[in-house]
């Protein structure tokens, strides 16, 4: 069965630096693009970033651009999330994501794993 | 990239109706069919019960459709359960970029 579980988080000072990890089982990794999807203590969804199935593309929301880069290693089976100059405002609860192989869904979510950003 | 717009909270009895709005802009919801529906209770993971507007996954009940007119979207839930009782959030593909909704509580009295 599909399983993605992240791992990575923790507490981190402001301006500090942080790499979240989902390591995904149960399907073919490579042929999937990859989001990363956040949600802020007791408040919505936000989406973060994606990363197209082979790596070539990759986008941002506007709050994180410049800050944070998605990669993932297809050999690894895994996705990665490099956050740099951390904010307070980027405390949340980091999910990693699969997109439906037709796009544009998620339809498989990871745990979550908790990034708290506190001095 | 400005979240949707959704009602924080509605209420219903079990098995009586109720439909959830999430309005956008022409950049998003009015400009692509990709618009999905997310159920998420609480401390768990969310999960997707109507994507590209109106399709259901395997397995979510047949209780539960969207649609879409203009810019604004619609989730409806049918024959309430107190199951059903959790939040929930749209999203829509807006080129490159994905928004969601600001989430909206469903509380089944």
């Amino acid at each position: 069965q599909v399983q993605l579980v992240e791992s990575g988080g923790g507490v981190v000072q402001p301006g500090g630096s942080l790499r979240l990890s989902c390591a995904a089982s149960g399907f073919i990794f490579r042929t999937y693009g990859m989001h990363w999807v956040r949600q802020a203590p007791d408040k919505g969804l936000e989406w973060v970033a994606v990363i197209w199935y082979d790596g070539s593309n990759k986008y941002y929301a506007d709050s994180v651009k410049g800050r944070f880069t998605i990669s993932r290693d297809n050999s690894k089976n895994t996705l990665y999330l490099q956050m740099n100059s951390l904010r307070v405002e980027d405390t949340a609860v980091y999910y990693c994501a699969r997109e439906t192989s037709s796009g544009y869904v998620f339809d498989y979510w990871g745990q979550g794993t908790l990034v708290t950003v506190s001095s | 990239q400005s979240a949707l717009t959704q009602p924080r909270s509605v209420s219903g009895s079990p098995g009586q109706s109720i439909t959830i709005s999430c309005a956008g802009t022409s950049s998003d919801v009015g400009g692509y069919n990709f618009v999905s529906w997310y159920q998420q209770h609480p401390d768990k993971a969310p999960k997707v019960m109507i994507y590209d507007v109106n399709k259901r996954p395997s397995g979510v009940p047949d209780r539960f459709s969207g649609s879409k007119s203009g810019n604004t979207a619609s989730l409806t839930i049918s024959g309430l359960q107190a199951e059903d009782e959790a939040d929930y959030y749209c999203c829509s593909y807006a080129g490159s970029s994905w928004v969601f909704g600001g989430g909206t509580k469903l509380t089944v009295l």
